[in-house]
């Protein structure tokens, strides 16, 4: 079965500071890879994926993540953090292909990510 | 074009009651997702739609969940009798063939 591990339930850093949210994933065959972003009393938006191809991946708002197959990785990162950023975010995995597991997605618990001034 | 709709977006009721959780995809998305999030389990996938038919229901906690899908724009979970643990953040997503999966903004249950 696969799982992912978020490691830091919340992070907090200054604004203009780098953020690197941290996501490892178990799995038996590389799976596709997912980050979400979800604001309050909002549902979850979103931010990037990989699936194939390039291992660098970027996504909206200035995101990108690094498929890491060797560290079974797929850390989240921002070079500068702005305020709107303050939000929590989800690291999620699902089988490759359209049937079966391919349609599940597997949320690991969230990192609530604070931007302080 | 809307989103994903969901109805109510808050709901209280007393311990044995019925729930009914509405919820409308983006037209012409042929998957159709239930999520629930609790601050204990994280974000679980209770049950989810190809083409208004029920496909993997092993996420559905017991028999007391309930799912529908009458037609492509329309979807119902239903909890009967309902009890205090089935609070919650209730969550629907539809997403069209391979593509990602649109979240709905959730619909916060509160039994007591």
């Amino acid at each position: 079965a696969q799982s992912v591990t978020q490691l830091g339930s919340h992070v907090s850093v200054s604004e203009g500071a780098l953020v690197l949210l941290r996501c490892n994933y178990s799995s038996s065959v590389p799976p596709y890879l997912f980050w979400y972003v979800q604001y309050p009393n909002q549902g979850l938006q979103l931010l990037l994926k990989y699936t194939t191809g390039a291992t660098l991946v970027k996504g909206i708002n200035g995101f990108e993540a690094e498929f890491k197959k060797s560290e079974t990785s797929f850390h989240l990162t921002k070079p500068s953090a702005h305020m709107s950023d303050a939000a929590e975010y989800f690291c999620a995995v699902s089988e490759r292909g359209l049937t079966g597991g391919g349609n599940k997605l597997t949320f690991g618990t969230g990192t609530q990510l604070k931007v302080e001034l | 074009d809307a989103g994903v709709i969901q109805s109510p977006r808050h709901e209280v009721t007393e311990m044995g009651q019925e729930v009914t959780l509405r919820c409308k995809p983006i037209s012409g998305h042929d998957y159709l997702f239930w999520y629930r999030q609790t601050m204990m389990r994280g974000l679980e996938l209770l049950i989810y739609f190809n083409n208004n038919v029920p496909i993997d229901d092993s996420g559905m906690p017991e028999d007391r969940f309930s799912a529908k899908m009458p037609n492509a724009s329309f979807s119902t979970l239903k909890i009967q009798p309902s009890e205090p643990r089935d609070s919650a953040v209730y969550f629907c997503a539809s997403r069209y063939r391979g593509r990602e999966q649109y979240f709905g903004p959730g619909t916060r249950l509160t039994v007591t």
